[in-house]
């Protein structure tokens, strides 16, 4: 599976929108991007996924660029439950294993 | 909700002694896993099942095995204790599909052993 890099941490204002990059310059035609995030002392909580396009839910929106080297994860009002390590995953479409690297802390600040 | 439940929240264990990890899933998934997490080295990836009675080895399977005798438990055994695996273990279900399927977690054990 593609190597994603993400910051070590990153700091945002609660009530404006939170952007996590993430680079996976090695992703191959038929890896999906998966997002997760993980609240202190709890596991992680998938967040979004997608595969070539742009995806929302309620919880987030995932940008992926068009050569699909690097996305990302858009939280549009951050609050302070936000606070947490994002994980940026490429994962291929046969086998179920998911490679969590280090991630981002994302700290929102009052 | 996709509910996954580990056993224990916190368990404090012997060296040598044999532990044992439960987890169980309420959502019929096929696919169940094991990982463990540590400062500095991020989420690892122990032992997976894709169905009963099957089991294949993660990134760092050594001093662990696992059974999967019903669909909705996997279990990760400790045969001899060691302090080095002391840890936060997490355990994760998902459904078998065509390869973009999400996990579902469960709260994690953390355990010491000493």
């Amino acid at each position: 599976d593609a190597k994603t890099t993400q910051p070590p941490s990153m700091d945002c204002a609660e009530g404006r929108a939170a952007n996590l990059p993430c680079n996976h310059s090695t992703i191959s035609g038929n890896e999906y991007v998966y997002w997760y995030r993980q609240i202190h002392s709890q596991g992680p909580q998938y967040i979004i996924h997608g595969l070539k396009n742009n995806e929302t839910n309620e919880m987030a929106s995932l940008i992926i660029t068009e050569d699909r080297k690097s996305s990302t994860l858009i939280l549009p009002h951050a609050t302070l439950r936000d606070t947490a390590v994002y994980y940026c995953i490429v994962k291929e479409t046969s086998g179920s294993r998911l490679t969590f690297g280090e991630g981002t802390q994302l700290t929102v600040n009052p | 909700d996709v509910k996954v439940t580990q056993s224990s929240r916190y368990l404090v264990k012997r060296t040598g002694e044999k532990v044992f990890l439960e987890c169980v899933q309420d959502m019929d998934h096929e696919n169940m896993f094991w990982y463990r997490q540590d400062p500095g080295l991020g989420l690892r990836l122990i032992y997976f099942s894709y169905d009963v009675k099957m089991k294949e080895k993660g990134d760092i399977p050594e001093g662990y095995s696992v059974s999967r005798e019903k669909k909705e438990r996997f279990s990760l055994i400790l045969e001899s204790a060691s302090t080095n695996q002391t840890s936060m273990y997490l355990c994760a279900s998902s459904l078998a599909g065509q390869g973009d399927e999400k996990l579902f977690f469960g709260s994690g054990t953390q355990l010491s052993v000493l």
